[in-house]
């Protein structure tokens, strides 16, 4: 059954530091998303993307964020300088064009610690 | 404003027996989609189910069935027979027609099945 995967599963950064989380969304899906969970809390969105542009971002979704989809199948969100409160679990998740696109398949997480 | 209730924080049960997770929701659209996710310990979100407004017939999947209520703003999952299996963290969500699929989750209501 195809799935959402996403690299790597557990990163540890210092803070400042960028990283770019990796995702590569279900092959005919046209609808990417990231979503984040920290610890023990809900899952909160965080950008939506078109068309090779972003439909739409949270207020959590600040300039320290950005995403791309640098060929085909990739499609990465990276936090230019990271702090500590961008500790989290980040989801990425694809859905079809059409009358399903929103039923939305997750990966299984990136895991970010911010030291 | 969009909002998902689910106020039970955790739910112990023995298994065999059955138990009902609740969800409630609020929105000012009259067109929008209701969601069941589960997160096993391994930490993925999996897709169970998803239902629209004008859609209130309940659903019954194997072991598990859902309970759309339009009157009280609800969307209650019941397991039935529960297993150790079905220990999970399960996720009430909404998705609004005039947002950009984007998902609102609950704060989910964490399941430990007792064998």
């Amino acid at each position: 059954e195809p799935e959402v995967t996403q690299t790597p599963s557990h990163q540890v950064t210092q803070m400042g530091q960028e990283v770019i989380l990796r995702c590569v969304p279900i092959s005919n899906h046209l609808y990417f998303y990231w979503y984040r969970q920290i610890l023990g809390q809900k899952v909160e969105f965080l950008v939506s993307f078109y068309n090779n542009e972003i439909s739409e971002k949270s207020e959590i979704f600040d300039d320290q964020f950005s995403v791309e989809r640098p060929d085909g199948s990739n499609f990465t969100l990276k936090i230019r300088s990271t702090k500590l409160e961008d500790s989290a679990m980040y989801f990425c998740a694809s859905s079809v064009y059409g009358r399903d696109k929103n039923i939305q398949y997750f990966g299984a997480g990136t895991r970010l610690s911010v030291l | 404003a969009q909002k998902v209730t689910q106020a039970q924080t955790e739910i112990s049960v023995v298994e065999k027996e059955d138990v009902t997770l609740d969800c409630v929701y609020e929105t000012r659209d009259t067109t929008y989609y209701l969601f069941w996710y589960k997160q096993p310990p391994s930490g993925e979100l999996v897709f169970l189910i998803r239902r629209n407004s004008f859609d209130e017939q309940n659903e019954i999947s194997g072991r598990y069935s859902w309970n759309f209520q339009k009157s009280t703003s609800s969307f209650n999952f019941t397991i039935t027979a529960s297993q150790v299996v079905d220990s999970a963290v399960y996720f009430c969500a909404l998705s609004e027609e005039s947002g950009a699929n984007n998902l609102f989750f609950g704060t989910g209501t964490r399941l430990t099945v007792i064998p």
